[in-house]
C-alpha cells in the first residue's frame, strides 16, 4: 500500500523568510496530492493540491512542486507570517471511485518574529 | 459549505466498553474515513468506505470495526476500549473523482479511555 514520508517533523523560521517542507511516496499510481494544514485545535483544511499531471501549482504565497520520477513533492512558503504558525500534512491518493488518503506524519512550523 | 460533524467533541470510556464514534456529512460525498491523530505520527487511516456497507482497512485497524448504513453516516466502533486507544480521532469525507477531491474533516473526538 501507499506509505508517505514528511520531512522535517518541526521547522522554525524567521518571519519574512520561506520555509519549504518535503515528502516522498511509494505508490506510482498515485496522482493527486493535497496539502492540509492544521492550526491549534481546529480540523485540518485543504491549502493547496497538485495533480500528477502539473508540475508546479502557485497559490499566492503557497507552492507545491511535484516530481513523479523521483516520487516527491514539496510545500513551499515565501514571505512567511506568523498566521503560517500550524501543523502541515502532506497526503497521496489515486483519483478513482475507492481510494484512501494516506497522510505524511506533520510538520510542525513555527515562525519566529 | 460541506459540513461534517462527529457525535461528541469529548469522550471518557472505561477499559473493556463498547465506545461508537459518529460522524455524519451532508455533502452526499461517496467517500467516508476515519483517521486517529497522535503526536509525531500524523494522521493514521483507520478505516475508510467508498459506498453505503463497502468498507476497506485502512494502516491501523485492529481493535475497530466500522458501519455504514446510509451513505451520509460513517461509525467507528471499538469492540472493547483499550488504554492504547485514548487519542484524537477525526472523520472526513470526500468525492471520489472530478474537479474537486478535497476531503473534509470533521471536529474531532478526543477519546480518553481509563
Amino acid at each position: 500500500g501507499e506509505n508517505v514520508e514528511q520531512h522535517p517533523s518541526t521547522l522554525s523560521v524567521q518571519e519574512g523568510d520561506s520555509a519549504v517542507i518535503k515528502c516522498t511516496y511509494s505508490d506510482s499510481a498515485s496522482n493527486y496530492f493535497p496539502w492540509y494544514k492544521q492550526e491549534l485545535g481546529k480540523r485540518p483544511q485543504l491549502i493547496i493540491d497538485i495533480r500528477s499531471n502539473v508540475g508546479e501549482k502557485k497559490d499566492q504565497r503557497i507552492a507545491v512542486t511535484l516530481n513523479k520520477t523521483a516520487k516527491h513533492f514539496s510545500l513551499h512558503i515565501t514571505e512567511t507570517q506568523p498566521e503560517d504558525s500550524a501543523v502541515y500534512f502532506c497526503a497521496a491518493s489515486i483519483i478513482s471511485s475507492a481510494s484512501k488518503i494516506i497522510f505524511g506524519s506533520g510538520t510542525r512550523l513555527s515562525i519566529r518574529p | 459549505d460541506v459540513k461534517v460533524t462527529q457525535s461528541s467533541r469529548y469522550l471518557v470510556k472505561r477499559t473493556g466498553e463498547k465506545v461508537f464514534l459518529e460522524c455524519v456529512q451532508d455533502m452526499d460525498h461517496e467517500n467516508m474515513f476515519w483517521y486517529r491523530q497522535d503526536p509525531g505520527l500524523g494522521l493514521r487511516l483507520i478505516y475508510f468506505s467508498y459506498d453505503v456497507k463497502m468498507k476497506e482497512k485502512g494502516d491501523i485497524p485492529e481493535g475497530y470495526s466500522v458501519s455504514r448504513e446510509k451513505k451520509e453516516r460513517f461509525s467507528l466502533i471499538l469492540e472493547s476500549a483499550s488504554t492504547n486507544q485514548t487519542s484524537m480521532y477525526l472523520c472526513a469525507s470526500s468525492l471520489p473523482r472530478g474537479s474537486n477531491t478535497e476531503a473534509f474533516f470533521g471536529q474531532g473526538t478526543r477519546l480518553t479511555v481509563v
